[in-house]
């Protein structure tokens, strides 16, 4: 049973650089999207990107431009990162996967970063 | 970009209740449409894909219905688990998710 986890640091500086890193178990890498989203405290849920098995990317629009995603396959790991981080980037940031013409399953648990000098 | 808008925000009901959550999309999505259940403090569960595919191992009591523009997510009689913030994701193109609608305790 594929299960994903999500590490990184807790606390970025504002105008730092916010960098999560995902890792698959249970299964390969291959054939899927690897994709992150993010969930305000007390907000709805923002789709941020994805990356394929084959290495393509496609960011949401609204955070294309400090956006970065990227693949190991030789560790079965996905990382997002994201630049000049503001308040407003605090969030839990969840991992999934995903299939083409489908939603996202499974999800990892979750990790809150919070943005704070 | 495909929008998704969910309705109500809010939804404050009793155990046993039946409930609607509707979600609308700003263009045709097919039935390219997912519902999440999301509990505080944990990631969202899969309970619904391709409008009305009910996930293995959710209740019968949740049902999915809808095309093109406009789905509901049904709960047929509300149980004490059903407490929870759902969500609807579209992923015709790429993927978005609705805003969420909060059911509540009345």
């Amino acid at each position: 049973q594929v299960q994903l986890q999500e590490s990184g640091p807790g606390l970025v500086k504002p105008s730092e650089t916010l960098s999560l890193t995902c890792t698959v178990s249970g299964d390969s890498i291959s054939g899927y999207y690897w994709t992150w989203i993010r969930q305000p405290p007390g907000k709805g849920l923002e789709w941020i990107g994805y990356i394929y098995y084959s290495g393509s990317t496609y960011y949401n629009p609204s955070l294309k431009s400090r956006v970065t995603i990227s693949l190991d396959t030789s560790k079965n790991q996905f990382s997002l990162k994201l630049t000049s981080v503001t308040a407003a980037d605090t969030a839990v940031y969840y991992c999934a996967r995903a299939r083409s013409y489908s939603p996202f399953d499974p999800w990892g648990q979750g990790t809150l970063v919070t943005v704070s000098s | 970009d495909i929008q998704m808008t969910q309705s109500p925000s809010t939804l404050s009901a009793s155990v046993g209740d039946r409930v609607t959550i509707t979600c609308r999309a700003s263009q045709s999505i097919s039935s390219w449409l997912a519902w999440y259940q999301q509990k505080p403090g944990k990631a969202p569960n899969l309970l619904i894909y391709k409008a009305s595919s009910l996930e293995s191992g959710v209740p019968s009591r949740f049902r999915g219905s809808g095309s093109g523009t406009e789905f509901t997510l049904t709960i047929s009689s509300l149980q004490p688990d059903d407490f929870a913030t759902y969500y609807c994701q579209q992923y015709n193109s790429y993927w978005t998710f609705g805003q969420g609608t909060k059911v509540e305790i009345k």
